[in-house]
C-alpha cells in the first residue's frame, strides 16, 4: 500500500507564474489535508478537503491560493501569480476517517526565482 | 485558540546520552497532543500521541512522552539515543472534536554526536 504520494519533490518557478502542486492519497483516504512550512518554522495548516468538497480553508491566504480533491485523481494545491514569500514546503496528508491518524507525504519544495 | 511552543530550538547531544526535548501547549479546551518526527527531505512521521487515559505514552524508536496537564507539557524522552536519531521534531495540539487541523509548534533539531 503505496504512502501519499507527492509530486513535483521540487518545483521551481518565477514570480508570476502559477504552480500547481499534486497530492495522491493513500488508497481508501478520503480526508485530504495541506500544510506549509516556511524556512525555520514548523507546520501551518492551510486546507483540509474530502472528496469534491472544501470543508475548511481557514489557513488559506485569501487570494492567489486554492486547492480541489476531485472525485477522480489526486488533490491539487494552485497557486497563481507566486512571488518570493510562497517559497516553501507544501506538505500533504491524508487519512482514512476524520479522527484516524494522519498520513504525511513527502513534500513539494517551491522555489520562487 | 491553541499554540504550542517547543522550548528548544536545537539540542545537541552525544551518542547513548538520554535526551528530552521539551514542549508546552495553551488552549482552553481539551487537545490531543502528538510528536512527530522529520527526517531530511521526507515528511513527517508520527512518534506517538496522547488521546486519553495514561499520561505517559510510549512510541515507536524507543521514544516516550509525559502528559502534563497542570504545567500544560507535553515533553519528548529517549534514554539512550542513537545517529539515525538526527532529525527534527515537532510537537503539535489539535481539538478533540472535528477536523485533524494540527497546530505545530516550531520544531526541535535534534543533533547526535558520536
Amino acid at each position: 500500500n503505496a504512502g501519499v504520494m507527492q509530486n513535483p519533490r521540487h518545483l521551481v518557478r518565477r514570480r508570476g507564474q502559477e504552480a500547481r502542486l499534486r497530492c495522491s492519497p493513500m488508497k481508501g483516504h478520503s480526508h485530504v489535508y495541506w500544510y506549509r512550512q516556511l524556512p525555520e518554522e514548523g507546520l501551518k495548516f492551510m486546507v483540509y478537503l474530502q472528496k469534491e468538497n472544501i470543508i475548511d480553508e481557514s489557513g488559506m491566504p485569501k487570494e492567489r491560493f486554492s486547492a480541489e480533491f476531485p472525485k477522480e485523481g489526486p488533490s491539487i494545491l494552485r497557486i497563481q501569480q507566486v512571488v518570493r514569500g510562497d517559497s516553501a514546503a507544501y506538505f500533504c496528508a491524508s487519512s482514512r476517517e476524520l479522527t484516524s491518524p494522519l498520513h504525511f507525504g513527502n513534500g513539494t519544495r517551491l522555489t520562487v526565482t | 485558540a491553541q499554540s504550542v511552543t517547543q522550548l528548544d530550538s536545537q539540542v545537541p547531544v552525544f551518542e547513548e546520552a538520554p535526551v528530552e526535548l521539551r514542549c508546552n501547549y495553551s488552549s482552553s479546551v481539551s487537545v490531543y497532543l502528538f510528536w512527530y518526527v522529520q527526517y531530511p527531505n521526507q515528511g513527517l512521521q508520527l512518534l506517538l500521541k496522547y488521546l486519553s487515559g495514561s499520561t505517559l505514552v510510549k512510541g515507536i524508536n524507543g521514544f516516550e512522552a509525559e502528559f502534563n496537564k497542570s504545567q500544560t507539557s507535553f515533553h519528548l524522552r529517549k534514554p539512550s539515543v542513537h545517529i539515525s536519531d538526527t532529525a527534527e521534531y515537532f510537537c503539535a495540539v489539535s481539538l478533540t472534536q472535528g477536523a485533524q487541523k494540527l497546530v505545530f509548534g516550531q520544531g526541535t533539531r535534534l543533533t547526535i554526536n558520536p
